[in-house]
Formats: C-alpha cells, sequence, structure tokens
C-alpha cells in the first residue's frame, strides 16, 4: 500500500514550457515534502522541499505547491530546459521542521521528465 | 557534493554468499540511512542509525543487518543474498530534524549497483 504516489511514469515537455509533476499521498500525518531530482547512475538531489504549515514553496525556477485537504503536491518547473531531464522523486515525512528526529522518508516511484529541445 | 562514498559501486555475487556494502561520511552528520531503489517502487528505507551503535529497522528491513562502530561509517550487509535483492542501494545522511537547514533534508550518495545471480 503506497502512502505516496506519482501517477504518472513519464512526461515530456517542450523546452521553455512548463513542467507540472504531480504527487498525491495517504497518510495525514504527514507534515514535510521534498522534491529529489535523480540522473541515471547517481544518487538523488534534493531539489525543493515545503511544510505543511505553507501551501506554496518558491525557488528559482522551482515552485511546490501543498494542497493539504486534497493530499496533493505538485513540482512547477518554469521555464522547462534539456538539462532538467531526470527521474523525480517526491517524498514526505513525519516531523515537520523541529522534532530533533531522524527524516525517515516515504517516497513515490518516480516521474521520468524528458525536456526536448 | 554530500561527503558520502559508497563501496562498492557495482557488485555481482552468487546466490548464498554474504555481501557487505559500506557507506563513509566526512559530514559527521549524526543520522545514517540505507535505501533500495527499485523500478515502480522509488527508494524504500532498509535500516537506520541515530548514532554510533545504535540503529533501527525501516520499511524492507528482512534478508538485511547493519553495524554502526564509527560516526562516520555505516555498513549494510547481506547475510545470504538472494536474487531479489538485486537492487541499486543508497546511504543517506543528515542531522536532527531543526537542528539547522540541512537537518530538513537528507543526501545521498551515489549508489551501489548489486547483481545477485
Amino acid at each position: 500500500d503506497q502512502q505516496v504516489k506519482q501517477n504518472s511514469p513519464s512526461l515530456s515537455v517542450q523546452e521553455g514550457r512548463i513542467s507540472i509533476l504531480n504527487c498525491d499521498y495517504t497518510n495525514s500525518m504527514f507534515d514535510y515534502f521534498l522534491w529529489y531530482k535523480k540522473y541515471p547512475a547517481e544518487g538523488p538531489t534534493f531539489l525543493i522541499s515545503i511544510s505543511s504549515i505553507k501551501d506554496k514553496n518558491e525557488d528559482g525556477r522551482f515552485t511546490v505547491f501543498l494542497n493539504k485537504s486534497a493530499k496533493h503536491l505538485s513540482l512547477h518547473i518554469v521555464p522547462s530546459q534539456p538539462g532538467d531531464s531526470a527521474v523525480y522523486f517526491c517524498a514526505a515525512s513525519q516531523g515537520g521542521i523541529s522534532s530533533g528526529s531522524a527524516r525517515q522518508l516515504t517516497f513515490g516511484s518516480g516521474t521520468q521528465l524528458t525536456v526536448l529541445p | 557534493d554530500a561527503g558520502i562514498t559508497q563501496s562498492p559501486r557495482h557488485k555481482v555475487t552468487e546466490t548464498g554468499t554474504p555481501v557487505t556494502l559500506r557507506c563513509h561520511q566526512t559530514e559527521n552528520h549524526r543520522y545514517m540511512y540505507w535505501y533500495r531503489q527499485d523500478p515502480g517502487h522509488g527508494l524504500r528505507l532498509i535500516h537506520y542509525s541515530y548514532g554510533v551503535k545504535d540503529t533501527d529497522k525501516g520499511e524492507v528491513s528482512d534478508g538485511y543487518s547493519v553495524s554502526r562502530s564509527k560516526t562516520e561509517d555505516f555498513l549494510l550487509t547481506l547475510e545470504s543474498a538472494t536474487s531479489s535483492q538485486t537492487s541499486v542501494y543508497f546511504c543517506a545522511i543528515s542531522e536532527p530534524v531543526g537542528r539547522d537547514r540541512s537537518g530538513n533534508t537528507i543526501y545521498f550518495g551515489e549508489g551501489s549497483w548489486l547483481t545477485v545471480v
């Protein structure tokens, strides 16, 4: 039973356009969410995060939106670049940003983003 | 670069043999983790450590053991490898949640590709 779901295994977008990657979760105890990017043969790289006390967090071309009532978050990349082509993982955890505990992450299965030149 | 080194990076082994993967960090982070990545499952937590000699099980711990005798090293052992343990293994590190900004995410190593034949 997957608590974090990424229902789109793949997404293709034209360079310069917006990429929207979606993630749904079922565990209402999750209160901190992260996105990771992964290139082939490399480890996942942290991209952006959001706490449940916010509904939006922005960092350059990357924006994450959180809809707690729908248990849904999305990652927007604007404008998309060919170097953004990678697998994107959504992850969730409990403990917010102040619990002093380990950061145990539950991951989605990933979405392969391909940005076409 | 998160200062995490995994070894070996690639290994092929036979069913029934013991295998040990090593993770070494130079960041002096308190928490260390072992995840495995499989198609359709994203990354799943195997074991984690919250200090020297202190470890706990994750979601998919059966068939694995871990040890942490020094802050910088976290070993993952497959006592008797099976074909179902063919996977990519990622070590990760983090600070306690809320300790500083770096505690609000975890950082991954480059991965160890294990094939059990």
